[in-house]
């Protein structure tokens, strides 16, 4: 089945240091791909997303191009903040009966020291 | 904004005691899910429901049980909760098609002692 794959955490940075969190994936057809975050005591919540290959998603200075070819769909970011401290999942829409459901990675921690 | 809501966010509950966790959105989603996250951050869904009366079992097996009278409500249930059922649960909607996303409520945080 469809599958997600993230780099192990914790990630410790220092602020303004650039940022990489590796995501591969399996899948049969052409999924939709995401990047989530979760910040401490809350729900997940959409960080950007890509829905073909090549398309790049982007939001609050992240970016995550969608690879076909490698199947992945790392994300990065060029100069991190105390305040990105967040746990990170990749995920893709997987098809199913009755509709699209969403597979996670097994989350990525980025811990950001000043 | 996401418009979907979990009550309570937290929860500390004798062994043997039934709970209800609730979920709410508001935004006409079809699509409902109840993933369970385990201290690692790990989510494992438990159950999904495409629709009013649709639920299904989802990855991980659960002894909750959720039901789907309403589009707008998904609860889920714990008849005998036990201290193995600690942890944090996450309830999620979306409208289910290949380029939508999931929206999250807060989440409950569970204790059984």
């Amino acid at each position: 089945g469809n599958s997600v794959t993230q780099m192990e955490g914790p990630v410790t940075l220092s602020e303004e240091a650039f940022l990489t969190i590796n995501c591969t994936y399996t899948a049969t057809g052409y999924p939709s791909l995401f990047w989530y975050v979760q910040y401490p005591g809350e729900g997940l919540q959409l960080l950007l997303k890509a829905t073909k290959a090549d398309d790049k998603g982007s939001n609050k200075g992240f970016e995550a191009t969608y690879r076909k070819e490698t199947t992945s769909f790392h994300l990065e970011k060029g100069s991190v903040q105390v305040s990105d401290s967040a746990v990170y999942f990749c995920a893709l829409s997987d098809p199913g009966n009755g509709g699209f459901k969403t597979i996670f990675g097994a989350g990525t921690r980025l811990f950001v020291k000043a | 904004e996401a418009d979907i809501y979990q009550t309570p966010r937290y929860l500390v509950i004798g062994t043997g005691k039934k709970i209800t966790l609730e979920c709410s959105q508001t935004m006409g989603h079809d699509k409902m899910y109840w993933y369970q996250q385990d201290p690692g951050m790990e989510l494992h869904l438990i159950h999904y429901s495409y629709g009013v009366n649709s639920t299904e079992k989802g990855d991980l097996s659960s002894e909750s049980t959720v039901s789907r009278i309403r589009t707008e409500h998904f609860p889920l249930t714990l008849e005998s909760a036990r201290p193995s059922h600690t942890s944090q649960y996450l309830c999620a909607s979306s409208e289910g098609r290949r380029n939508t996303e999931a929206f999250f409520g807060q989440g409950t945080r569970l204790t059984v002692v």
